[in-house]
Parts: C-alpha cells; sequence; structure tokens
C-alpha cells in the first residue's frame, strides 16, 4: 500500500528537550511538508521541500528544523527553543512543488510538560 | 503573504439538508483551491479541488464553485449524511505553497 506514515502517534517530553518527528512516503513524490494544528485553528506551514537536499522555511518555522537527506524521508525536529510546542503535527506530500493535491500522514501529537 | 478566511466556523444541518461553506483569499495569483475533509484524529482528504481557470466542478452530492474576481470559492454538499460530519478545510495554494482557513465543523444530525 502507497501512503505517508508518521510516528509515533503520541509524543511526551519534558521541556527543554530536543525531539524529533518521523516522516516517511512510498508513493514516489518529490514535494514534502510539516503543519502544525492547533485547536480551532488551520494548518500552518512549518518547512517544505520540493526536492532532496533542499527546504525552505513556511510560516512558522521558527523553532524548528528539519532535514531532506533521501526522497521519502523528511524528519522534523522540534527543538528546545520552540516556546509552545504541544500541538498536532503533520506531515504530508505532493507529486511536485507544483500545484497538486497533498496526501497528509495520520499524524504526532506531542506534548510537551 | 496569503490569507484566507472560511466561514462559518460551525455548521449544523438535518440529514439530508444542504450544507454551503464559504471561503476569501487575498492572493490573486493563488491557482489551486482544494477542500479538505478531517476526521478526530487523522489527518486531511482530499475531497473536491479546482483550478482558477474553472468556475465549477461537480463530484456527486459536493461541488465547489470559483469567483476569481471575488476572491472566492465555497464548497456545497447536498443531501448531507452523518457521516458527512468532519472538520472542512479550505486552501489557496501557489507554487506548491498552501495557506489554509481555520476549518469548518460540520454535525450532520440524523
Amino acid at each position: 500500500d502507497g501512503g505517508i506514515t508518521q510516528s509515533p502517534k503520541y509524543l511526551f517530553r519534558k521541556e527543554g528537550q530536543n525531539v524529533t518527528l518521523s516522516c516517511e512516503q512510498n508513493l514516489n513524490h518529490d514535494a514534502m511538508y510539516w503543519y502544525r494544528q492547533d485547536p480551532g485553528q488551520g494548518l500552518r506551514l512549518i518547512y517544505y521541500s520540493q526536492i532532496v537536499n533542499d527546504f525552505q522555511k513556511g510560516d512558522i518555522a521558527e523553532g524548528y528544523s528539519v532535514s531532506r537527506e533521501k526522497k521519502e524521508s523528511f524528519p522534523l525536529t522540534v527543538t528546545s527553543a520552540q516556546k509552545n510546542p504541544t500541538a498536532f503535527y503533520l506531515c504530508a506530500s505532493s507529486i511536485d512543488g507544483g500545484t497538486y493535491e497533498q496526501y497528509f500522514g495520520p499524524g504526532t501529537r506531542l506534548t510537551v510538560t | 503573504g496569503e490569507n484566507v478566511e472560511q466561514h462559518p466556523s460551525t455548521l449544523s444541518v438535518q440529514e439530508g439538508d444542504s450544507a454551503v461553506i464559504k471561503c476569501t483569499y487575498s492572493d490573486s495569483a493563488s491557482n489551486y483551491f482544494p477542500w479538505y475533509k478531517q476526521e478526530l484524529g487523522k489527518g486531511p482528504q482530499l475531497i473536491i479541488d479546482i483550478r482558477s481557470n474553472v468556475g465549477e466542478k461537480k463530484d456527486q452530492r459536493i461541488a465547489v464553485t470559483l469567483n476569481k474576481t471575488a476572491k472566492h470559492f465555497s464548497l456545497h454538499i447536498t443531501e448531507t449524511q452523518p457521516e458527512d460530519s468532519a472538520v472542512y478545510f479550505c486552501a489557496a495554494s501557489r507554487g506548491g505553497k498552501s495557506t489554509f482557513g481555520d476549518g469548518t465543523t460540520l454535525t450532520v444530525k440524523p
């Protein structure tokens, strides 16, 4: 089955710790995205990558970092510099960086206390 | 940057009635307008989309209309069913980057 996987589904961390969220796709898509979703709000773009070894900041990149060393993988690190990291994080991919449908993973709910 | 406003934030209808959700966008260069449905605890899933060179698109009970001049687009769901209950997001896209509305929680009462 083709799709996007995110792991883990739930993640708990203590304040001050960095944490990495996994995102893998086997759709052979060039573009990948990370969004943050807070209650009652839409999806806000953190980072996106249109091709391997290249990525751009989205609207709320501060306190986050990414890498894109392989086409199928786009991990997101939430650093201790992110002031309010507790949220639902969604990874998505699309065929390329053009205007196409985005396929979303099931999400990771991160709780930082 | 792009700004997308979505209304209403909540919508409750009786089964069989129609539901309409409206979005406005600010960037006239946006050229792709998808609608996503998100069920509780899951990632959003595309239900219908429209490109800027088309005014209307229909897929069974779901339709989307686009008014480029006024910079607004709408989702229409007819003959609503309880399984249509979910959060719906509109988005305006340009160059592979999408800006999402804040979502509409649709409840269909049996």
